[in-house]
């Protein structure tokens, strides 16, 4: 079965880079019919997406309006996992972060978006705090 | 974006009952919306996609209904591995994907 498995550091200094990556079994990132998602949760800010990867004959990322300056999202093809980097953070990016797969559906012609389904794996989560 | 409210925030219930949680979005959202249950300290769990879909594995005594703005997950018969907190989330047309504040299910 699709297992997602997360690894980094649970402290990042404030202004310096939280880098995450998500490891996945049982599935590839260059699936077509997959997208690959970052997800944080925090007690003021409830769970909240902040982007995803995905393949449809070449990569394609979607972010958040509220990390989009600071965030990146890359596939690597060669390990099959996918990394989160978020530059500059404060202790606002406190958080358990949380790598998940969704469905890709169909191609909606009127939005240019592929619709897609609901977050059915996920990976453990990593508790990522924010400090000096 | 859409803005996704439940509830209530919490509700306390015994064994037994049955327990409703809505979730309203702030547009309609063409049942492109799913229900999780998350316990501490673990992720989030798919339990119904597509409004009304159950997720592979999930017992039937959670069913969900509701359309164009206003949804529902039912618990028919609350068991003791229910208590939990639950969560919707939108999937629909575009990004960014939103999650309702959540409803923690106490005894």
């Amino acid at each position: 079965q699709v297992q997602l498995q997360q690894s980094g550091p649970g402290l990042v200094k404030p202004s310096q880079t939280l880098s995450l990556t998500c490891a996945i079994s049982g599935d590839s990132v260059s699936d077509n019919s997959a997208a690959w998602n970052w997800i944080r949760q925090s007690p003021s800010r409830g769970l909240e997406w902040l982007g995803r990867t995905y393949y449809r004959s070449k990569s394609y990322n979607d972010y958040a309006v509220s990390v989009r300056s600071r965030i990146t999202i890359n596939p690597d093809t060669s390990n099959n996992l996918f990394s989160l980097q978020l530059t500059s953070v404060t202790p606002e990016d406190t958080a358990v972060y949380y790598c998940a797969r969704s469905p890709l559906l169909n191609y909606d012609i009127l939005t240019g978006y592929y619709n897609v389904n609901a977050f059915d794996i996920w990976g453990q989560g990593t508790m990522v705090t924010v400090s000096s | 974006d859409i803005q996704m409210t439940q509830s209530p925030s919490s509700l306390s219930a015994s064994v037994g009952d049955r327990v409703t949680i809505t979730c309203r979005a702030s547009q309609g959202i063409s049942n492109s919306l799913a229900w999780y249950q998350q316990k501490p300290g673990k992720a989030p769990k798919l339990l119904l996609y597509a409004a009304s879909r159950l997720e592979s594995g999930v017992p039937s005594r959670f069913s969900g209904s509701g359309s164009g703005a206003d949804y529902t997950l039912t618990i028919s018969s609350l068991q003791p591995e229910d208590f939990a907190t639950y969560y919707c989330q939108q999937y629909f047309s575009t990004p960014p994907w939103t999650f309702g504040q959540g409803t923690k299910v106490e005894i």
